[in-house]
This record gives C-alpha cells, structure tokens and sequence, in this order.
C-alpha cells in the first residue's frame, strides 16, 4: 500500500517569509500529485495538481510544486506568504489506483 | 452551481446509537467518496462509488459501516452501534468521472459526537 508523508505538522511564519511544505510517498509507479488546501471555515479544494508533463506545476495563489520522480517528492512552495495563506494543507497521491491517499496534513500560520 | 453539501453538518450521539449521514454530490458527478478524518490526523478513505458499478468498500472499518447510493446521486453513510471511537468528520467528495487524475470535490463534513 501506498503511503503519503508530510513532514511538518505545524509551520508558522511571517508574513513575506518563504514557505515549503514537504510531502513524500511511496509508490514506485505512475503517480498523479495533488496538494488541497482548507481555510479556515472551508472545504478543502484543489490548489493544484500533477499528472504529466512539466515537473513544475503553478497553482492558484501563487503557489507552485515541483515533482522529483527520484527523491518521490511533491514540495510544496510559495515565495511570500501572506495572512490569508493561513490553513491546513493536504498532499495527496493516486498510483496503481483511482483512490487517492492523504498526507496527515500541515498546519500553516502566519502572522502579519 | 451548487457544490457538494453535507448533512447534518453537526451530530452528536449516545454510544450504541445508529447515525445516518448524507451527501448530494455535484449534479453530473459519476464518482463519490466517503472519508472519516480523525482529529490531527489525514483523511482516511472509507468507500467509493462510480456510477452503477459496485461500490469499493476496502476502507470501511467495521461491518458496523455501510453506505448506499442511489444511480449518480444522494449517498448515505450508516454508522450502527456508534463507539467513541467513530467521533470525526465525515467527509464526502465527488469527482466527474472516474480516473486517478479527477481533482474532487469535497463537502464541509459531518462532525460526529460519540458520547
């Protein structure tokens, strides 16, 4: 079975500062990438995916991630955070199967 | 036009009670999941649907879990004999077509109490 890991549980920042969140998993096969996000008070919805292509995939918000097939990464990653970005963050991966399977997550908080 | 919606959003239940949740998927949506995620931890798959075919139930706990769906829509999470440990948010997603690829759509969850 497939898993997914996310290193940091919690993160906190400043405003302006640089975000990466980690994510790993473990499927050595074909995998479909994708990182949600859920703000406070929402569901959690796409901030953007990888399925083929350019290993370097732009989400909304300005965020972005990078697939390394040989390191089984899916970092997430933004520039300059701000206020807003504050929520809970989901890697996941589909590999081998349609369901996907999660990461535990990773608390963001950012202060202004 | 309208997302995924969930009911009732919040639940809360004696121990050895049977719950009932529900969720509307988007209206076209051939592919619905359910998920339980306990609190701090990630979302744990339960059961999959797609259009008539038969259900992946692989993720379903206990047989004390079942879920129903009716064609391509309205599906219902039951929960018989709730224990404690059932206490989480039930979320429920829908995708437009099977295929590992589908971004889904998820539902706000169903929090439920298990006293």
């Amino acid at each position: 079975a497939q898993s997914v890991s996310q290193h940091n549980h919690h993160v906190i920042l400043s405003e302006a500062a640089s975000l990466e969140l980690g994510c790993n998993y473990s499927y050595g096969g074909t995998v479909n990438l994708f990182w949600y996000v859920q703000y406070p008070g929402q569901h959690l919805q796409l901030l953007l995916k990888y399925f083929s292509g350019d290993p370097l995939v732009k989400g909304i918000k300005g965020f972005e991630a990078e697939f390394i097939k040989s390191k089984f990464s899916f970092n997430l990653r933004k520039p300059s955070v701000q206020w807003s970005d504050t929520a809970e963050y989901f890697c996941a991966v589909t590999g081998g199967s349609y369901i996907p399977t999660f990461g535990r997550g990773t608390s963001l908080i950012v202060h202004p | 036009g309208a997302g995924v919606s969930q009911s009732p959003s919040n639940k809360v239940t004696e121990k050895g009670k049977d719950v009932e949740l529900r969720c509307d998927p988007i209206s076209g949506h051939t592919a619905l999941y359910w998920y339980r995620q306990r609190l701090g931890q990630g979302l744990e798959f339960l059961i999959y649907f797609q259009g008539n075919s038969a259900p992946d139930k692989s993720g379903l706990p206990s047989d004390r879990f079942s879920a129903e769906r009716t064609g391509e829509s309205v599906s219902t999470l039951t929960i018989q004999r709730t224990q404690q440990e059932d206490s989480a948010v039930y979320l429920c997603a829908s995708s437009l077509m099977w295929g590992d690829y589908n971004e889904q759509f998820f539902g706000p969850g169903t929090r439920l109490t298990v006293l």
